[in-house]
């Protein structure tokens, strides 16, 4: 079955530092790839994705690129900032499953000053 | 565009009892998707319709049951609470024949005492 494994958390960098989460994952067929926030209190929103090998998604300066040999989602950035501070899913979808998404367990990212 | 949205945003039951929970759509979509969130875990996927009808389910027991309406909107309704029920309840909507891309609402929490 479809499964991903995220690093557990929880992460603390200070602000600026670089950010990396990891993200593998096993599947059937050809999965689509998703990062997603969860801010405190709030649903998941949906943060970039990739649909096919060697396609970096990439938004509010997070980035995360489709690696079919390492089966890895890694979600990076640059800079953070204490307004990142969330906690962050790597999910799936896998082709005939009728679009139903596979979450890892999360990555808490606490950001400090 | 009006988003994802979800009621009530706080329930708490009794073990036996019966809950209904709703979710509305984003507008253009016709396919919605609940999930199950228990505390410091990733959401588990609990089933998904798509023009009225069930397409697809996860490891959820028959108590667990939904309804999708000609407007799109869905309800999740959950019999015989267990105390395990405790979680946070997702709604997703995305469009079918699209690239998959769910969009989710702030979620139900739901306390089963």
């Amino acid at each position: 079955g479809n499964s991903v494994t995220q690093m557990e958390g929880p992460v603390t960098l200070s602000e600026e530092a670089f950010l990396t989460i990891n993200c593998t994952y096993t599947a059937t067929g050809y999965p689509s790839l998703f990062w997603y926030v969860q801010y405190p209190g709030e649903g998941l929103q949906l943060l970039l994705k990739a649909t096919k090998a060697d396609d970096k998604g990439s938004n509010k300066g997070f980035e995360a690129t489709y690696r079919k040999e390492t089966t890895s989602f890694h979600l990076e950035k640059g800079s953070v900032q204490v307004s990142d501070s969330a906690v962050y899913f790597c999910a799936l979808i896998s082709t005939g499953t009728a679009s139903k998404l596979t979450f890892g367990t999360g990555t808490r990212l606490q950001v400090t000053l | 565009e009006t988003g994802v949205t979800q009621s009530p945003t706080h329930l708490i039951k009794t073990r036996g009892q019966q809950v209904t929970l709703r979710c509305s759509s984003q507008s253009g979509h016709n396919t919605v998707s609940w999930y199950q969130q228990a505390l410091g875990q990733g959401p588990q996927f609990i089933f998904q319709y798509y023009r009225e009808e069930e397409n697809g389910r996860g490891n959820f027991p028959p108590r667990f049951s939904g309804l999708q309406f000609p407007n799109y909107s869905s309800e999740l309704n959950v019999n015989a609470l267990e105390l395990d029920d405790s979680a946070l309840y997702l709604c997703a909507s995305s469009f079918w024949g699209g690239i998959y891309e769910q969009y989710f609402g702030p979620g139900t929490r739901l306390t089963v005492t």
